[in-house]
């Protein structure tokens, strides 16, 4: 079945520094690729998303980029604020449609 | 701003004793999804329904979990008997169809098994 890598698993930035999260995924059907931050005690929620026929997405200070070639896909954050610390995790549908989640990424940004 | 309702928030119980979990999608939305959440790690689709039918419930423990959606709006994860490998987060997911529709998550129950 699907599976999906996430790296790093910890990651230390300082305010203002970017701030990068990747992840690869192996069913060469994906083709969806969502982003969940979830900050502690809250519900997953979804920050950006991106399909198979578009290379990059941006959104404000999130962009994140899809290599279908490589099968991995990027989440970056610039410009990052103490707001942005939370655990981030990655996910690709696969071929039998349903989402397969990453371990995560707990990002923490120092002021 | 509609949101995905779950209760109870947090359940505390002992080990062979059945709990069950309560789900309220967005309304209209078809498809929903049960997801374990074990801590550090990330969520783990339990069953997935297409209005009131599964559509998938492959990493469902049959023999000790169920699920239902009666009437294809609200829904029930049932877990009889829990053992203490079952203490995770469990949350509820839906989305207007299907899975390359945005997920949006209820605030999930806790559940502790002693």
């Amino acid at each position: 079945g699907e599976n999906v890598e996430q790296h790093p698993s910890t990651l230390s930035v300082q305010e203002g520094d970017s701030a990068v999260i990747k992840c690869t995924y192996s069913d060469s059907a994906s083709n969806y690729f969502p982003w969940y931050k979830q900050e502690l005690g809250k519900r997953p929620q979804l920050i950006i998303d991106i399909r198979s026929n578009v290379g990059e997405k941006k959104d404000q200070r999130i962009a994140v980029t899809l290599n279908k070639t490589a099968k991995h896909f990027s989440l970056h954050i610039t410009e990052t604020q103490p707001e942005d610390s939370a655990v981030y995790f990655c996910a690709a549908n696969t071929g039998f449609q349903k989402l397969v989640f990453g371990t995560g990424t707990r990002l923490l940004v120092s002021p | 701003e509609a949101e995905v309702a779950q209760s109870p928030r947090y359940k505390i119980t002992e080990k062979s004793q059945a709990v069950a979990f309560w789900c309220d999608p967005i309304s209209g939305h078809a498809t929903l999804y049960w997801y374990r959440q074990i801590l550090g790690q990330g969520p783990e689709l339990l069953v997935q329904f297409q209005d009131e039918s599964v559509v998938d419930d492959s990493q469902l423990p049959k023999d000790r979990f169920s699920a239902e959606r009666l009437k294809g709006v609200d829904s029930t994860l049932k877990i009889q008997p829990a053992e203490l490998g079952d203490s995770a987060m469990y949350l509820c997911a839906s989305s207007h169809a299907g899975v390359q529709e945005t997920q949006y998550f209820g605030p999930g129950t806790r559940l502790l098994v002693l």
